[in-house]
């Protein structure tokens, strides 16, 4: 089982400010055929349910803002928020779908300061 | 729009059964590998299991194995969870998702609200 780990546990950043988010696979999970990092990172809110981010370790789904990035390559991985808004205090999820079972870190709590 | 709907949380004593089901639109479900996860009362996320487009190829995490079964009815567009043997440890938010493509190997795109098993006598 590949185990995912977060950090730092919880965070407090400033309206407008960098939050920097670090997750640590115990191994590889990088495909050479394909050079793609099966990692993926979601959001999730008080009360709801996680949402897709960021795919392929870069990769930004549809609609979600810019000021979301995603970078790193075989077993470190940083999500980072480059302005925080009001609207991203959530707890933040890395997962790996590089085999199974699929493992998430576990999470991040980012609150503004 | 893509929608996933899941029902049959509830409460149930421990050694008991409760089937979950996830009803999805706005997609072509057949098309799709689909997993169910779950989060324990103030914990974070655990993949439970997965199935492919056809339903024949499935996977279970080790914590469920033996007494969860997935399956799924394209017909229907819809998913289901049958839970036996269960135990205190099983309570949790259940979360039905999409994965983005036909392959297990893959991101959850897409999730359901969830529903709630209680596992208590």
């Amino acid at each position: 089982e590949i185990v995912m780990t977060q950090s730092p546990d919880s965070l407090a950043v400033s309206l407008g400010e960098r939050a920097t988010i670090n997750c640590k696979s115990s191994q590889s999970v990088l495909y050479s055929s394909s050079n793609k990092n099966f990692l993926g990172w979601y959001q999730q809110k008080a009360g709801q349910p996680p949402k897709l981010l960021i795919y392929w370790a870069s990769t930004r789904e549809s609609g979600v803002p810019e000021r979301f990035s995603g970078s790193g390559s075989g077993t470190d991985f940083t999500l980072t928020i480059s302005s925080l808004q009001a609207e991203d205090v959530a707890v933040y999820y890395c997962q790996q779908y590089y085999t199974t079972p699929l493992t998430f870190g576990g999470g991040t709590k980012v609150e503004i300061k | 729009e893509v929608q996933l709907l899941e029902s049959g949380g509830g409460l149930v004593q421990p050694g008991g059964s409760l089937r979950l089901s996830c009803v999805a639109s706005g997609f072509t479900f057949s098309s799709y590998v689909m997993s169910w996860v779950r989060q324990a009362p103030g914990k974070g996320l655990e993949w439970v299991s997965s199935i492919h487009t056809g339903g024949v190829n499935t996977y279970y995490a080790d914590s469920v194995k033996g007494r969860f079964t997935i399956s799924r009815d394209n017909s229907k567009n819809t998913l289901y969870l049958q839970m036996n043997s269960l135990r205190a440890e099983d309570t949790a938010e259940y979360y039905c998702a999409k994965t983005g493509d036909n392959v297990v190997l893959y991101y959850m795109d897409v999730w359901g609200k969830g529903t709630t098993v209680t596992v208590s006598s």
